[in-house]
């Protein structure tokens, strides 16, 4: 089973230069997320989404869009990149909104 | 601001030894989790503990939930080295999606 994929795993952006990163799960999850990991800082909730069609801020929502057009799928787009985007991004998905969640490999972005 | 807080920071003990990491959160919960991220990895779901439990068992984990004094450890028997990661604790906001803390790195010796 492939669970969560990610993708791209690794890409460079300039500043200013927008790019999409993709995340699909297979588990029929209704919950996905897209999380944000910088050292010493955990895990930060970016945007979520609650069911096909929909999606919600997080925590850190600014200079991030996010699409859910299908229920397998959880788009998160960077508009206008900056240096402060640079980090490791996680998509995760569940069952529950408080239960356990499946996590990708990561996507690490980097902004020159 | 972070729901769930880890301490230690970092931990480096001897193989065969035992890892205890903690977390204290601010605000009710209908459950905590545990995770673990091995470097350059996604996050592993180790274990979840309801409100209305207070220990629980997986194998080598043990976790223990102190609703009183809004903490909770994850006990780690007879390390290996490959238990070197980091380990996180997530909690739900009030119900909510889950919020995760900044998490304890452990390095297990061999």
């Amino acid at each position: 089973n492939a669970g969560v994929t990610q993708t791209p795993k690794f890409r460079v952006l300039k500043t200013g230069q927008s790019m999409t990163l993709l995340c699909a799960q297979d588990m029929n999850h209704e919950y996905m997320y897209w999380y944000r990991q910088d050292p010493g800082m955990g895990l930060r909730l970016i945007h979520y989404s609650v069911g096909e069609g929909t999606t919600a801020k997080g925590e850190v929502p600014d200079g991030y869009n996010v699409s859910r057009l299908k229920k397998q799928n959880f788009l998160l787009g960077l508009e206008s990149a900056a240096p402060s985007q640079t980090s490791v991004y996680f998509c995760a998905s569940s069952y529950h909104i408080t239960g356990e969640l499946f996590f990708g490999e990561g996507s690490r972005l980097t902004v020159l | 601001s972070q729901q769930g807080e880890e301490d230690p920071q970092a931990l480096s003990i001897q193989e065969g030894e035992n890892a205890t990491m903690n977390c204290s959160y601010k605000t009710s919960i209908n459950n905590l989790q545990w995770y673990r991220q091995n470097s350059g990895r996604g996050l592993v779901h180790l274990i979840l503990i309801r409100s209305n439990e207070r220990e629980k068992h997986s194998g080598r984990l043990r976790v223990t939930l102190d609703t009183s004094k809004k903490s909770s450890s994850l006990l780690i028997t007879a390390s290996r080295a490959a238990d070197t990661a980091s380990y996180f604790c997530a909690t739900d906001d009030y119900g909510n999606k889950l919020v995760f803390g900044a998490g304890t790195i452990l390095r297990v010796k061999s």
